[in-house]
């Protein structure tokens, strides 16, 4: 069954400190992983995308990695600011006869704090 | 802002009542998408739409229903036959092209449906 875990499921951290996010997925075939941020109540919005052959990809102070040979892929957030409280997201592309298919995770939770 | 928007931000519903939820887009985008987000889950496809006046089923389209007349909207009624509709929804869009596996899919602000 393709699915995509992520852990922790939350998150507390002191705003400046550093974090990293996990990512572990059983998605064949691969196509790509995506990171969203969800704020509360908004739609995500897209922070990174890599293929399967590209292992880091930054985004300012967040920086995605993937190892797809264990298929695994981490989120670090650097100096975290008050504004990265929110709901960060999974998502891996099945690549499929019809299209592409996407799977989420359910998200880690995050809240930085003063 | 442009982009996507969805309306109503918030929805009340009765049971056995049907509800209409609005989804637009002035990305020039072919492909729109519906997803349902419960506490605790991942987004779950609803319905999708590659082409004006086409759609088709995603992982969980019983008790929902869609049309396409037009490129920049993509409609979504949750019918009294869904059993448990309380729910986040959110609508996307992305240029969709067959193979073209790193389109990334937009994201409106998404509805919160209460059935009461």
């Amino acid at each position: 069954k393709n699915q995509v875990e992520q852990s922790p499921q939350s998150l507390i951290i002191l705003e400046g400190k550093n974090c990293t996010l996990q990512c572990n997925y059983t998605v064949s075939p691969f196509s790509n992983l995506r990171w969203y941020k969800q704020d509360t109540g908004r739609g995500p919005v897209s922070l990174t995308i890599m293929t399967f052959s590209e292992n880091t990809k930054s985004n300012g102070r967040y920086t995605a990695t993937l190892d797809a040979d264990t298929k695994q892929s981490s989120l670090h957030i650097t100096a975290s600011q008050l504004s990265d409280s929110a709901s960060y997201i999974c998502v891996v592309t099945l690549l499929t006869g019809g299209g592409n298919k996407l799977t989420f995770g359910t998200g880690t939770q995050l809240k930085v704090e003063l | 802002d442009g982009g996507i928007t969805q309306s109503p931000k918030y929805l009340f519903r009765k049971e056995g009542q049907n509800v209409t939820l609005s989804c637009e887009q002035n990305l020039n985008h072919d492909a729109m998408y519906w997803y349902r987000q419960d506490p605790g889950q991942g987004l779950r496809l609803i319905y999708y739409s590659q082409i004006v006046n086409d759609f088709q089923k995603g992982d969980i389209a019983e008790g929902y229903s869609v049309s396409r007349e037009k490129k920049e909207s993509f409609p979504l009624t949750v019918t009294s036959a869904q059993k448990n509709p309380t729910a986040f929804y959110l609508c996307a869009s992305s240029i969709e092209a067959r193979g073209r596996a790193l389109n990334e899919q937009f994201f409106g602000p998404g509805t919160r449906l209460t059935v009461l």
